[in-house]
């Protein structure tokens, strides 16, 4: 069965440093791999995805993040986070189920990012 | 741009009573999901659901859950007596058959007393 570990369970870093959040996740093919952000109350918004093809994916809002097959990780990354990013992240895997192009969402528990003005 | 829709936005309930949450998928998705995330803990799979049926359902999903798309546009989560521990977001989501994305919708929050 899919896993997703994100090992730190919360971050703390000032406004405009940079950020990388940690993903590793654990699935016997090539997976679908997500990262969404989740404010206080509210619903799950798709940062990035990445399904096949160019290992480094753009995302909204200025983060980006690198499908490393060999460490089986999707790293979040950002070069200067602003206040506002200030949220719960949650990598999540794609694993495909009995047949044609359904598949279920595992997520990992998420990791908290507070920023500091 | 279209989008997952979800109904009531927060449902208070008694233990033991029945609940529908109701959610409208994005028009031309054929694929539907329900997940749902207690307070403070990750999102889990619960269902996903095609062509009037049920694909795969999580060991969460028991007897007392169960799914249906009663017309055309509706996708209704049903928890027949709700427990204290079914307190939760529970969040719906569809997809294209041809595509690789799940759009999710906001959400209804689910408290339990």
């Amino acid at each position: 069965a899919q896993s997703v570990t994100q090992p730190d369970i919360h971050i703390t870093v000032s406004e405009g440093a940079s950020l990388e959040l940690r993903c590793n996740y654990s699935y016997g093919a090539t997976p679908y791999l997500f990262w969404y952000v989740q404010s206080p109350g509210q619903g799950l918004q798709l940062l990035l995805k990445y399904f096949s093809g160019d290992t480094l994916v753009q995302g909204i809002k200025g983060f980006e993040a690198e499908f490393k097959r060999s460490q089986s990780s999707f790293n979040l990354r950002k070069p200067s986070v602003h206040w506002s990013d200030a949220a719960e992240y949650f990598c999540a895997v794609g694993a495909r189920g009995s047949g044609g192009s359904n598949y279920k969402l595992t997520f990992g528990k998420g990791t908290l990012l507070t920023v500091n003005p | 741009e279209p989008e997952v829709t979800q109904t009531p936005s927060h449902q208070v309930t008694q233990m033991g009573q029945e609940v529908i949450l109701r959610c409208v998928p994005i028009s031309n998705h054929l694929y539907f999901y329900w997940y749902r995330q207690i307070l403070g803990q990750k999102v889990e799979f619960l269902v996903s659901f095609y062509n009037n049926e049920i694909s795969e359902k999580s060991e969460i999903f028991d007897d007392q859950f169960s799914v249906e798309r009663p017309d055309g546009s509706n996708f209704t989560l049903k928890i027949r007596s709700t427990k204290l521990e079914d307190s939760a977001m529970y969040f719906c989501a569809s997809k294209k058959v041809e595509a690789n994305e799940q759009f999710f919708g906001p959400g209804t929050r689910l408290t339990v007393l």
